[in-house]
């Protein structure tokens, strides 16, 4: 198995608190991804990096922000969790290929399931 | 981006093949077919990807159609621990993309006893 793992693995929180979620890797791989679950929409992308310091927005990325200053860590914040961000997180990691390239063979953490009351 | 489209749902046997089909219709000469699957509550699971050729590896098999709009994931011999979410994920994938996956509904699998 893909050396990824997500902290918290659970958490519940108040509405308007902050939240960082951690995914840190062992495999030295240059694209890291977060993405979140929720019933009827599927897996949605909210960022990903192809690099250190290297990052970008994906479908759903209002109202969270990442960085990575490390290789091995990706990491997710909520400044202020709201109602809406209650859902089950996902971190995956890919190797890069040339140039942007990417093999497209994503490797998922286990999760990290977030309430927000 | 170019969608693809597949069953909600299936239903198998267990110790017979499941086959699953996706259609991918607007894809391009260049985009890959990607299958992932989604055990109850785990991340999701690479499976298997191709462009035009058929593929095979210790998971399942990969046939696409020679004109690329429809491909056909094949589990040979399905066990209960193959129920799970199988996503077919078409263009936009790898490449150039960074590797960015947009996941549908998926087909929903559930081998019986």
């Amino acid at each position: 198995d893909a050396g990824i793992t997500q902290s918290p693995r659970h958490k519940v929180t108040e509405t308007g608190t902050p939240v960082t979620l951690r995914c840190h890797q062992t495999e030295n791989h240059r694209y890291m991804y977060w993405y979140r679950q929720d019933p009827g929409h599927g897996l949605r992308l909210i960022h990903y990096s192809y690099g250190v310091k290297d990052t970008d927005k994906g479908e759903v990325s209002d109202g969270y922000s990442v960085s990575r200053s490390k290789t091995e860590d990706f990491l997710l914040t909520l400044e202020s969790a709201t109602s809406s961000q209650t859902s089950v997180y996902f971190c995956a990691i890919s190797e890069g290929l040339a140039g942007w390239m990417n093999t497209g063979e994503l490797f998922f953490g286990e999760g990290s399931r977030l309430t927000v009351l | 981006d170019a969608k693809t489209t597949q069953p909600t749902s299936m239903d198998c046997a267990e110790g017979r093949a499941a086959n699953l089909p996706c259609n991918h219709s607007t894809i391009s000469g260049n985009e890959y077919v990607y299958w992932y699957r989604q055990i109850h509550s785990q991340g999701p699971q690479y499976i298997i990807h191709g462009l035009k050729n058929n593929e095979t590896n210790e998971m399942a098999s990969l046939i696409i159609t020679e004109d690329r709009k429809s491909s056909t994931l094949i589990l040979p011999h399905a066990t209960l621990r193959d129920t799970a979410v199988y996503y077919c994920i078409g263009p936009n994938a790898g490449g150039t993309s960074y590797g960015k996956l947009t996941f549908g509904q998926g087909t929903i699998l559930t081998v019986h006893p």
